[in-house]
């Protein structure tokens, strides 16, 4: 069984601060993908981010980055310098990496609010 | 720019009324799916497809049917709408690239009296 854990519910800051948003995942796969979306107030998800298992770099795209380490099985996203335009709700999610049959059938976390105030 | 539409985006209705949600996407994806979000925000997979009259159940149980008799259309049938039912459903779909995203529409909110 697949399990992501974002233990934060909401979150608040103030513009230009710097935000951790944590996820922590479970799963019996050795191989698997892990993903984070954004769902601004319109509804729709918005796709960040994909790693692969296999994968453990870092990655920086602009004022985003993600730590994933698989010891802790943890793959954390941090926001630098937030701005009001990031207020979201911002979902981890885990599939299997298997071939074929199930692949991509995505387990979610309960998401954490984010509200980013002037 | 996801091409994915869902339709309606809102809607409130009666005990005991058939509703279907549509959706439908351009980009020629195989792979759809029904996602139920609580109100509460969590995320469960209720159906998918992984292409033309191919449908499964998804983890969560869902008194809800889909069908797929063409490969950009994956709506969501609901016979009888109960209080229950009341949630928001996103559609995804998914193309043969490697990269994993799952392309979401705008949901759609339904509310059942």
């Amino acid at each position: 069984a697949q399990k992501v854990t974002q233990a934060q519910t909401e979150i608040s800051v103030v513009e230009k601060e710097d935000v951790t948003l944590d996820c922590v995942y479970e799963t019996r796969d050795t191989t698997y993908y892990l993903f984070w979306y954004k769902q601004p107030p319109s509804g729709e998800l918005v796709f960040l981010i994909r790693r692969n298992s296999f994968d453990e770099q870092n990655e920086i795209s602009g004022r985003y980055s993600w730590n994933f380490q698989k010891s802790t099985s943890s793959f954390n996203f941090t926001i630098t310098a937030s701005q009001v335009v990031d207020s979201a709700v911002y979902f981890c999610a885990l599939s299997p990496g298997r071939s074929g049959g199930s692949n991509y059938k995505l387990t979610f976390g309960k998401g954490t609010l984010l509200t980013v105030n002037p | 720019e996801a091409d994915i539409y869902q339709t309606p985006r809102y809607l409130v209705i009666g005990t005991g009324k058939k509703i279907t949600l549509e959706c439908s996407q351009t980009m020629g994806h195989d792979k759809m799916y029904w996602y139920q979000q609580d109100p509460g925000m969590e995320l469960h997979l209720i159906h998918y497809s992984y292409g033309v009259n191919s449908t499964e159940k998804g983890d969560l149980s869902s008194e809800s049917t889909v069908s797929r008799i063409r490969t950009e259309h994956f709506p969501l049938t609901l016979e009888s709408a109960r209080p229950s039912h009341t949630s928001q459903y996103l559609c995804a779909s998914k193309g043969r690239t490697n990269t994993g995203e799952l392309f979401f529409g705008e949901g759609s909110r339904l509310t059942v009296l």
